[in-house]
């Protein structure tokens, strides 16, 4: 099992640029979750699926839209990149079932985005 | 507002020195605290779940306890290899985690 996947590794954006950032599991997992880490800021949720078909704002959502492919993927799109983007983005994936009681999340490798 | 909040930001400590790691939270009706690994570079690798006070968990060189407003990851003997930052979080809302900003430890031989 690959467990959380996440394409690319490394990005470097002009100011106004778009791109896509893909992660797809193989653990069968139902929610979703993509986050950006910052220095001395922590891991923030940027938004959020709890199952196929939804998806949630999380904590700062703010220039970013996200789709939930299938059960498997669940991608990050950056519309029009700003260099307060800049950060490493990280996707995870839980078995955790709405109203049912919180698992534990399972992170990719991340990716590296700069905005210049 | 729910928060975490982990003391001490970082952490030198000789090799075979023990020492612990702090995770206090202000969450009402605590559903689990989790606490993870992230070695530079690389996202965080899970850890351990504690659901109730009075609970422990242990791996290796790693024990965690949980109390009703905090939690301990105690390392005893440490090795360079437990170099890392050590992040906690706990649920907030449905199932969506709030995370402290972590304890950096380095273990120096």
């Amino acid at each position: 099992n690959a467990g959380v996947t996440q394409t690319p590794k490394f990005q470097v954006l002009k100011t106004g640029q778009s791109m896509t950032l893909q992660c797809a599991q193989d653990m069968n997992h139902n929610s979703m979750y993509w986050y950006r880490q910052d220095p001395g800021m922590g891991l923030r949720l940027i938004y959020y699926s709890a199952s196929e078909g939804t998806t949630d704002k999380g904590e700062v959502p703010n220039g970013y839209n996200v789709s939930r492919l299938n059960k498997r993927e669940f991608s990050l799109r950056l519309e029009s990149a700003a260099p307060s983007q800049t950060s490493v983005y990280f996707c995870a994936s839980s078995e955790s079932i709405v109203g049912s009681g919180t698992y534990e999340q399972y992170f990719g490798p991340g990716t590296r985005l700069t905005v210049t | 507002e729910d928060q975490v909040t982990q003391s001490p930001e970082a952490l030198r400590l000789q090799e075979g020195e023990s020492s612990s790691l702090n995770c206090s939270y202000t969450v009402s009706g605590l559903r689990g605290l989790f606490w993870y690994r992230q070695d530079p570079g690389k996202g965080p690798e899970f850890l351990f779940t504690l659901y109730s006070a009075g609970e422990e968990k242990e791996k290796e060189r790693l024990k965690a306890t949980l109390t009703k407003k905090e939690s301990f990851l105690h390392i005893t003997a440490p090795k360079p290899e437990d170099s890392a930052t050590y992040l906690c979080a706990v649920p907030y809302r449905t199932d969506k985690l709030i995370f402290g900003t972590g304890t950096r430890l380095q273990v120096f031989p």
